[in-house]
């Protein structure tokens, strides 16, 4: 079983629409991550979380650490947002355990 | 800004060669990380790195690899004798006091193809 689960594998959305990307883990963590891929394949960080919400542009993380889940949402996306987005935690010892990620395209 | 780099961008080898492959984490960051994804994959931890020694490493980082840094700024992943299924994308990651709830900044990744 998969310690960190991402939902959808794939989304493909119109430009303008509101996306939300899932991801819920098994393991006790220190905190988790939310990463672009970009098709090159150099990753990216977006957010740092341990507990609440933050929010960078039209990137919005949220997460719930009694649930074990946090989303990604994005609000008016655009083309220049497909990419591979990746949840990671950090287990209390200190490395990341990946999920295998959500492939996004978003039309024009 | 300041920035994770490695080089090569792709190495190609043969099986059995070895392979060195580098990166030059971020100045003032203190924790260095070597990850791997196989193409197709997710992206799997490697070995951590802090204070000259290593502080983490996962099932996969057998006796085939070895990490160094052999001097202020280099970050070395060594794999001795390369077998096909090394075949990966090698991201190096470097991030600066706290190991466990630190960001962590990635380089773009050095593609290794084994034939």
């Amino acid at each position: 079983k998969n310690e960190v689960e991402q939902s959808p594998q794939n989304l493909t959305a119109q430009e303008g629409e509101f996306i939300t990307i899932n991801c819920s883990y098994s393991v006790g963590i220190s905190a988790l991550h939310w990463l672009q891929q970009h098709p090159g394949g150099g990753i990216v960080s977006l957010f740092m979380l341990s507990s609440g919400k933050k929010k960078h542009g039209r990137l919005i993380a949220t997460i719930n650490i009694q649930e074990k889940h946090s989303s990604l949402h994005i609000t008016a996306s655009h083309p220049r947002d497909s990419a591979v987005y990746i949840c990671a935690v950090h287990r209390s010892q200190g490395n990341l355990i990946f999920g295998k990620g959500t492939k996004l395209s978003v039309k024009p | 800004e300041p920035e994770v780099t490695q080089t090569p961008s792709h190495q190609v080898t043969q099986m059995g060669q070895e392979v060195i492959l580098r990166c030059v984490p971020i100045s003032n960051h203190l924790y260095f990380y070597w990850y791997r994804q196989i193409l197709g994959q997710k992206v799997e931890f490697l070995v951590s790195f802090y204070n000259n020694e290593i502080s983490e490493k996962s099932e996969i980082f057998d006796d085939q690899f070895s990490v160094e840094r052999p001097d202020g700024s280099n970050f070395t992943l060594k794999i001795r004798s390369t077998k096909l299924e090394d075949s990966a994308m090698y991201f190096c990651a470097s991030s600066g006091i706290n190991r466990g709830g630190s960001e962590q900044f990635f380089g773009p990744g050095t593609r290794l193809t084994v034939l």
